[in-house]
């Protein structure tokens, strides 16, 4: 079955630090992989995906993250971190050989503290 | 840029009620999701639809039912609200399926008293 692990409920991170934000999975076949971030009382919003390819991915508000296939994971990373990026992330995955619908993890709040 | 948008951003319904939640994706997306957030447990799909008139079950559709009888528009229904719908609703769309991308509106918060 596939699943979606977001290990840690918050993050807590200095303002200038480098930030982690850490997501595992589990799919049956190659995965298709997506992060998402929240801010309070909005919607979701996309920052970047997996597909195939070069390992990192480079997305929004100098979000990337890396593929390690290995160790099933898809972490989230920015070197510096900035208050404003205080929110909820989401990690979602899709089996690129099914046609299964996302698979979410439950979310990291990720606080920023100046 | 897509644009998603759900009608009502706060809504306030007595238990019992009929509820009415639209969405309009303006991007001429095939597909659209409803999804309920709660605190803790992620995002949950509750149906979606691969075309017009097309409505599939997700993980929790008791209670709810949805109609899509145009490609730009897909509605949430709620027959007979009740208090543990009390929820964040999340309408979506995406192009196709495998690496397409996932686009949100803002979100509905229903409460049911």
């Amino acid at each position: 079955a596939q699943s979606v692990a977001q290990p840690e409920d918050q993050v807590n991170v200095a303002e200038g630090n480098p930030l982690t934000v850490k997501c595992t999975y589990s799919v049956s076949g190659n995965p298709y992989l997506f992060w998402y971030v929240q801010y309070p009382n909005r919607g979701l919003q996309f920052l970047l995906k997996y597909i195939t390819g070069d390992n990192l991915v480079k997305g929004s508000y100098g979000f990337e993250a890396e593929f390690n296939k290995s160790q099933t994971s898809f972490h989230l990373k920015k070197p510096s971190a900035l208050v404003s990026d205080s929110a909820l992330y989401f990690c979602a995955v899709r089996d690129m050989d099914s046609n299964y619908q996302l698979i979410w993890g439950a979310g990291t709040k990720l606080i920023i503290k100046p | 840029d897509v644009k998603v948008t759900q009608s009502s951003r706060y809504l306030v319904k007595r238990t019992g009620e009929k509820v009415f939640l639209e969405c309009v994706q303006d991007m001429d997306h095939e597909n659209m999701f409803w999804y309920r957030q709660d605190p803790g447990l992620g995002l949950r799909l509750i149906y979606f639809s691969y075309d017009v008139k097309m409505k599939e079950k997700g993980d929790i559709p008791e209670g709810y039912s949805v109609s899509r009888e145009k490609k730009e528009r897909f509605s949430l229904i709620l027959e007979s609200a009740s208090t543990n719908q009390t929820s964040m609703y999340l309408c979506a769309s995406s192009l196709g399926q495998g690496a397409d991308t996932i686009y949100f509106g803002e979100g509905s918060w229903l409460t049911v008293v």
